[in-house]
């Protein structure tokens, strides 16, 4: 079964500076690998997906993650932080056939003015 | 385009009331449907996923059940609420593995559940 683990439980930034978000995994072939956001007391919408080809993945609102398979890792960035950032951020990793999907514990970003 | 609904957006029950929350899509048909439960500050847990009409499969062992009497219709219930099932409960949707190359879940703005 795979797992999924992320490191940093909250991170602060300041508005503008760059943000990276860690995300590692584990499962024994190649993973669908997913970044969620959560906005305080709203269900999670999809920022971006892997599932085979360019390793790096961009998604909605600037976001950005690179799947590097040699350190099991599925990173999400952004080059300039906005305050509108600021939420709970999910990473997933699902199997290859769409039944098993698992989340990981989810990182607080804050962002400062 | 493809949308999910949730109902109640929030709720207060009193500890051995029974509960009932619904989740509907459209949009698609045939979609793997899932439960989740977040308590306070947590992530995500899994309560139930369904692969089709009456087709559910538990994950937590526990006193809530889920049931799916339509195809797009996935329901959530309790004969008696404990305090323990204060949280907020999302329902999410995906496509099922032979309709799509890519298996990501598309979730509804929840239900916030308080149990008094």
């Amino acid at each position: 079964a795979q797992s999924v683990t992320q490191p940093d439980i909250h991170i602060t930034v300041s508005e503008g500076a760059s943000l990276e978000l860690r995300c590692n995994y584990s499962y024994g072939a190649t993973p669908y690998l997913f970044w969620y956001v959560q906005s305080p007391g709203q269900g999670l919408q999809l920022l971006l997906k892997y599932f085979s080809g360019d390793t790096l993945v961009q998604g909605i609102k600037g976001f950005e993650a690179e799947f590097k398979r040699s350190q099991s890792s599925f990173n999400l960035r952004k080059p300039s932080v906005h305050w509108s950032d600021a939420a709970e951020y999910f990473c997933a990793v699902g199997d290859n056939y769409g039944q098993n999907f698992v989340f990981g514990p989810g990182t607080r970003l804050s962002v400062l003015p | 385009s493809q949308t999910i609904h949730q109902w109640p957006a929030t709720l207060v029950q009193p500890v051995g009331s029974p509960l009932s929350l619904e989740c509907t899509v459209e949009g698609t048909s045939n979609p793997n449907l899932y439960w989740y439960r977040q308590a306070a500050g947590r992530g995500l847990q899994l309560l139930f996923y369904s692969v089709g009409i009456g087709q559910i499969s538990s994950e937590v062992p526990q006193n809530l059940s889920a049931s799916r009497p339509q195809d797009r219709q996935f329901i959530l219930s309790s004969k008696k609420l404990l305090l323990s099932d204060s949280g907020f409960y999302l329902c999410a949707w995906s496509n099922p593995p032979r309709l799509a190359r890519t298996y990501e879940q598309y979730f509804g703005p929840g239900t916030r559940l308080t149990v008094t």
